[in-house]
């Protein structure tokens, strides 16, 4: 069983739509939690930070984290086609800086 | 622009053969990390140095090491490559302390042929 689990998608959406990502971990030592966006042929890019539970907000983006489920979200409000990318969730522990990655959710936000 | 610069974007080589890649982390970023991207293997920790020191090693080959150098840029060499070593290569960077986000250059893409 992998450490961190994410449904790979494609996930296909309209513009304006409410989109859910998640994912679930099995590793109870992480507390930093992070999503990262990637396109085709570029690097992941840094999307929300959190650390341990609760929620972050950042303009259409809101990040959830629940530690006793051991499961993360990502919301992302008003879903434009430029949000078509794959999204990637990653975690570290406390005693060290080595991210865990999910595969990735393909989003596909059509006009 | 993440501030991290990856080169070259793209390398074609032979099996058997030696390559290096290059990675400049942003400026005032002490640790640096390589990643293997691969299609079935998601991305995949495999290095990171910290001021020029060894701090933590992922699933790395023996045929694949790495330094970061005074000026804070690093280096991965991959040797006697396999068609298996095909991937995309990422590195990241991040702050002194261990709770700062790791921002990522956009790859070297490896292919072996």
């Amino acid at each position: 069983q992998k450490e961190v689990e994410q449904d790979p998608g494609p996930l296909s959406v309209p513009e304006g739509a409410i989109v859910s990502l998640n994912c679930t971990y099995s590793n109870s030592a992480f507390q930093y939690f992070m999503w990262y966006r990637q396109y085709s042929r570029k690097g992941p890019e840094l999307l929300m930070y959190t650390y341990s539970s609760g929620n972050k907000e950042d303009g259409r983006f809101t990040a959830q984290v629940d530690k006793s489920s051991k499961y993360i979200s990502l919301f992302i409000r008003d879903s434009q086609p430029s949000d078509s990318a794959t999204y990637l969730c990653a975690m570290s522990s406390y005693n060290t800086d080595k991210l865990i990655f999910g595969t990735g959710t393909r989003l596909q936000v059509f006009p | 622009d993440s501030g991290v610069t990856q080169t070259p974007k793209h390398l074609i080589t032979a099996t058997g053969q030696r390559v290096t890649l290059r990675c400049s982390p942003r400026s005032g970023d002490l640790s640096v990390y390589w990643y293997q991207q691969s299609l079935d293997q998601g991305l995949q920790f495999l290095i990171q140095y910290y001021n020029g020191e060894e701090r933590a090693k992922g699933n790395i080959l023996e045929r694949f090491s790495a330094q970061q150098f005074p000026d804070l840029h690093s280096e991965l060499n991959l040797s006697s490559l396999e068609l298996g070593d095909s991937a995309l290569y990422f590195c990241a960077s991040s702050g002194e302390t261990g709770d700062q986000p790791q921002h990522f250059g956009d790859g070297t893409r490896l292919s072996i042929l």
